[in-house]
């Protein structure tokens, strides 16, 4: 059963701080990596992907991978109230596979 | 920007009855895919379907469920004899292929939620 854990939060962050988002996931087969944002009754919103371990940068936004320990995550930079979402880690396999699998989401609100 | 998109943004229905969600995809996009979330939970993968045929499904997908490609842009997902539990939000995703290689991104239309009742 392939897993994608992370905290759900809520992650408060101050205006203009860093938010660090963090996710695991468990088939060590993963190829692909993704951070939506979800804002309240809305749909998924692709911000970043990621493929190789290192960083990606995008504006504020950066993505971390590391591979070995399972690990992946999602730094926002100067963080504004319109941040305030959920962020779903979403994972995939590979190996002819597409779909994705997501984590339940980690909450992030930045407070003005 | 071309965007997916689905109708309708909202279904209600009776227990037992036939639903049909639809979706059109972003022009050129070959692979769609339909995902659910349950409110408060995670987003699901159900189904891929590329080429008219289904590639990929969880096992969520079952015969309760089909999709098909009616007009050649249009995507649906039938639910058949439609239970409480169906209750969801129902994403439509389209992924992209280009001659330079497969891209992995999907992306999401803005969702049908169906209630039923």
């Amino acid at each position: 059963q392939k897993e994608v854990e992370q905290n759900s939060g809520p992650l408060s962050v101050p205006e203009g701080a860093i938010a660090s988002l963090n996710c695991t996931y468990s088939d060590r087969g993963s190829q692909s990596f993704f951070w939506y944002r979800q804002y309240s009754g809305k749909s998924p919103e692709l911000i970043m992907s990621i493929y190789s371990n290192g960083d990606k940068e995008d504006g504020r936004f950066t993505a971390q991978l590391n591979k070995a320990s399972q690990y992946v995550s999602l730094l926002i930079r100067d963080s504004q109230p319109s941040d305030s979402a959920t962020y779903l880690c979403a994972v995939r396999s590979g190996a002819g596979s597409y779909q994705l699998t997501f984590g339940k989401g980690t909450k992030l609100s930045v407070i003005p | 920007e071309p965007e997916v998109t689905q109708t309708p943004s909202h279904q209600v229905t009776q227990m037992g009855q036939e639903v049909i969600l639809r979706c059109v995809p972003i022009s050129n996009h070959l692979y769609f895919y339909w995902y659910r979330q349950i409110l408060g939970q995670k987003v699901e993968f159900l189904v891929s379907f590329y080429n008219n045929e289904i590639s990929e499904k969880s096992e969520i997908f079952d015969d309760q469920f089909s999709v098909e490609r009616p007009d050649g842009s249009n995507f649906t997902l039938k639910i058949r004899s439609t239970k409480l539990e169906d209750s969801a939000m129902y994403f439509c995703a389209n992924r992209s292929r280009t001659s330079g290689g497969v891209y992995n991104e999907q992306f999401f239309g803005p969702g049908t939620r169906l209630t039923v009742l």
